[in-house]
């Protein structure tokens, strides 16, 4: 039983345009939620992240949006540029406990066309 | 600075062959994890240590499997008998503090049993 999944394995955007990837989870005790990027042969890159007291977090062209009532959050590339081309994980965390260890999606590949 | 390390990069060893996977972390980072990832998987937890201290090693699949970081900083991931279900990329990450933070993952070593 899969507790965060990314039911897009692709996407595909015009350089400039918006890329938004979708995460949802099932787990109701997760409140932590980050989104890594991934280049082939390289190991996850954190990108950003959100708590679950904040609806969206936003840093440059990255925004995370959190709707915990559908257990949904989303990325939004704004412009999306050809080096975002990569896979990028959902991850999530039960941010009180002391392992800290993070539950990840399957991820989504992201092609940014020039 | 120097990012996670890990070695080898690339490892192939013949079925019921045991392998030792290392990882150098980031320099004074409390908290270690391992991670198995499957081809068009996410990252799978497997241990966590806080210092030298394994506090969670639930995502382990089998006894075959043991982790330990004896210092608090460098950790093996040891695999004994190895089956060709074990073959996938094992991550190793660190993050500076315990709790709900990013984590920075080496390179990974991918694991080809045959």
């Amino acid at each position: 039983d899969q507790q965060v999944k990314q039911n897009s394995p692709s996407l595909s955007v015009q350089e400039g345009r918006i890329s938004i990837l979708n995460c949802d989870y099932t787990n109701s005790m997760f409140d932590y939620f980050l989104w890594y990027k991934k280049y082939p042969a390289e190991g996850p890159t954190f990108l950003i992240s959100i708590s679950s007291i904040k609806d969206k977090n936003e840093d440059g062209r990255f925004t995370v949006f959190l709707n915990k009532s559908a257990k949904h959050l989303s990325l939004h590339i704004v412009p999306s540029q050809p080096g975002d081309s990569a896979v990028y994980f959902c991850a999530a965390k039960e941010g009180n406990t002391n392992a800290g260890k993070s539950t990840f999606g399957d991820g989504t590949t992201l092609t940014v066309k020039p | 600075g120097a990012g996670v390390s890990q070695s080898p990069r690339y490892k192939v060893a013949k079925r019921g062959q045991d392998v030792a996977l290392r990882c150098d972390p980031i320099s004074g980072h409390v908290s270690l994890f391992w991670y198995q990832q499957a081809l068009g998987q996410g990252p799978e937890f497997l241990t966590y240590f806080q210092n030298e201290a394994q506090l969670d090693k639930s995502g382990l699949p089998s006894d075959r499997f043991f982790a330990e970081r004896p210092e608090g900083s460098v950790s093996t991931l040891k695999i004994q008998r190895t089956q060709q279900e074990d073959s996938a990329v094992y991550l190793c990450a660190s993050s500076s503090v315990a709790g709900p933070s990013e984590q920075y993952f080496g390179p990974g070593t991918r694991l080809t049993v045959t």
